[in-house]
C-alpha cells in the first residue's frame, strides 16, 4: 500500500515564478493537509482539504497561495510570484477522517533563488 | 500562550538509557495526541498516538497522557543511536477540525 506521495521532491524557482506542488494521499484517504516547515522552525498548518472542498485555509497566506483537491487527481498547492521567504519544506499529510491519524509524505523542498 | 509546547532540549542520553520527552497543550477540548519522529531532512513519521488518560506502550516507546494537567509525554526505553532525531508533539484543537498544532520539537541525541 503506497504511502502519501509528493512531487517534485525538490523544486528550484527564481523570484517571481510560480511553484506547483502535488500530493497524492494514501489509498482510501480523502482528507489532505498541507504544512510548511521553515528552516529551524516547527511545522505550521496551511490548509485542509477534502475532495473538491477547502475545509480550513486559515493557515494560508492571504496572497499568492492557493490550494485545491479536485475530484480526480492529486491535491495541488500553488504559490504564485515566489519570493525568497517561500523557501521551505512543504509537507502533505492525509487521513481517513478529520480526527484520524495523519500520515506525512516525503515533502517538497522549495528553494527560491 | 502557545498551543503546544515542548521541552526545548537538546536532550542527550547514553545508549541504553531512558529518554523522556515532554509536551503541554493549551486546549482542554483536545481529544487526541500524537508523537512524530523527524530525522534531519526527512518527513515526520508517526511514533505513537494516545487518546485516553494513562500509559500506552508500543515496544520501547511509552506515551503518557494526563488530560487534567494537559500534559503528554513520550518515554523511550533502551535508547539507541538510531533514535537520534527530533521528536514532535502534535495536538488538534477540540474546536478545530483536522489541523494539527505542532510543538517546536525536542532534538534527541543518543550517544554510544
Amino acid at each position: 500500500n503506497a504511502g502519501v506521495m509528493q512531487n517534485p521532491r525538490h523544486l528550484v524557482r527564481r523570484r517571481g515564478q510560480e511553484a506547483r506542488l502535488r500530493c497524492s494521499p494514501m489509498k482510501g484517504h480523502s482528507h489532505v493537509y498541507w504544512y510548511r516547515q521553515l528552516p529551524e522552525e516547527g511545522l505550521k498548518f496551511m490548509v485542509y482539504l477534502q475532495k473538491e472542498n477547502i475545509i480550513d485555509e486559515s493557515g494560508m497566506p492571504k496572497e499568492r497561495f492557493s490550494a485545491e483537491f479536485p475530484k480526480e487527481g492529486p491535491s495541488i498547492l500553488r504559490i504564485q510570484q515566489v519570493v525568497r521567504g517561500d523557501s521551505a519544506a512543504y509537507f502533505c499529510a492525509s487521513s481517513e477522517g478529520y480526527q484520524e491519524t495523519q500520515y506525512f509524505g516525503p515533502g517538497t523542498r522549495l528553494l527560491v533563488l | 500562550q502557545k498551543e503546544v509546547e515542548q521541552n526545548s532540549g537538546p536532550l542527550s542520553v547514553p545508549e541504553g538509557a531512558i529518554a523522556s520527552l515532554n509536551c503541554t497543550y493549551s486546549d482542554r477540548g483536545s481529544q487526541s495526541f500524537f508523537w512524530y519522529r523527524q530525522y534531519s531532512g526527512k518527513s515526520p513519521e508517526l511514533i505513537m498516538s494516545i487518546y485516553s488518560n494513562g500509559d500506552k506502550e508500543d515496544g520501547r516507546f511509552t506515551a503518557q497522557l494526563n488530560k487534567a494537567s494537559q500534559y503528554v509525554s513520550l518515554l523511550i526505553r533502551d535508547s539507541q543511536p538510531s533514535d537520534s532525531a527530533t521528536y514532535l508533539c502534535a495536538v488538534p484543537r477540540g474546536s478545530t477540525l483536522g489541523r494539527l498544532y505542532f510543538g517546536r520539537g525536542t532534538q534527541l541525541t543518543v550517544w554510544p
